[in-house]
């Protein structure tokens, strides 16, 4: 199946510090990229969803000024958790859809934040 | 009422039994249904797409009820390893993917 990668897998960092997250389709040209946040025992919320080249269209509640997505190209989008404070701390995962992958969306492993 | 509602569970089933989930969705213009299967922190992964005639993979049987607005995953003879958290997931029109909760399962030897 079509693979996704997300850098880091793990981060702690001071409260009030920026955290740049990468998510990148291996092998596969992925048009629509999804980025959702989990906490422990809860489920997927989806935060954005950017289109290669154009602004990415956030959720209701989802700060675009605080979450700062970039996808600048078929394989690679970022999320910026900018000055991030301790309820930021969660699960961060991408997710990527494109013409290989059809309508299924493939999820990268996920960033641990924890912020102090 | 939530998109896409499922029983959080748990579920706890010894080896070899059958257990089956139910997910209900409110869209009626959804036009995909998946499952997905998420282990303790870790992403989710795809499980089995559902189709509208039913589908098997394995000791896994997805079904769609379009009528009802809901879609059922039975799993068969389960294993240990079968223990995860079950992701329903519909896709409505355009890019947008609602997730389900999940149903939480426990197979227990």
């Amino acid at each position: 199946g079509a693979v996704v990668s997300q850098h880091p897998s793990r981060v702690i960092c001071k409260s009030g510090t920026s955290v740049k997250i990468e998510c990148r389709s291996l092998d596969f040209q992925a048009t629509t990229m999804f980025w959702y946040r989990q906490f422990p025992k809860q489920s997927l919320m989806l935060m954005a969803t950017s289109n290669e080249g154009s602004k990415a269209t956030y959720e209701q509640g989802v700060e675009k000024d605080k979450f700062l997505i970039n996808h600048a190209s078929l394989t690679l989008s970022t999320l910026t958790v900018t000055s991030a404070h301790p309820e930021d701390s969660s699960f961060y995962i991408c997710s990527a859809r494109g013409a290989k992958g059809g309508e299924t969306q493939y999820f990268g492993p996920g960033t641990r934040l924890l912020v102090l | 009422r939530k998109e896409v509602e499922q029983d959080p569970g748990p579920f706890n089933v010894p080896e070899g039994a059958t257990v089956a989930f139910n997910c209900t969705y409110s869209n009626s213009a959804s036009q995909s249904f998946f499952w997905y299967r998420q282990d303790c922190r870790k992403e989710p992964k795809l499980l089995m797409s559902v189709y509208s005639s039913g589908n098997e993979d394995g000791r896994f049987t997805a079904q769609l009820n379009r009528a009802s607005q809901y879609i059922s995953l039975l799993i068969r003879d389960s294993k240990l390893s079968d223990s995860a958290t079950y992701l329903c997931v519909v896709k409505a029109g355009g890019f947008k993917t609602i997730f389900g909760a999940g149903t939480r399962l426990f197979v227990k030897a």
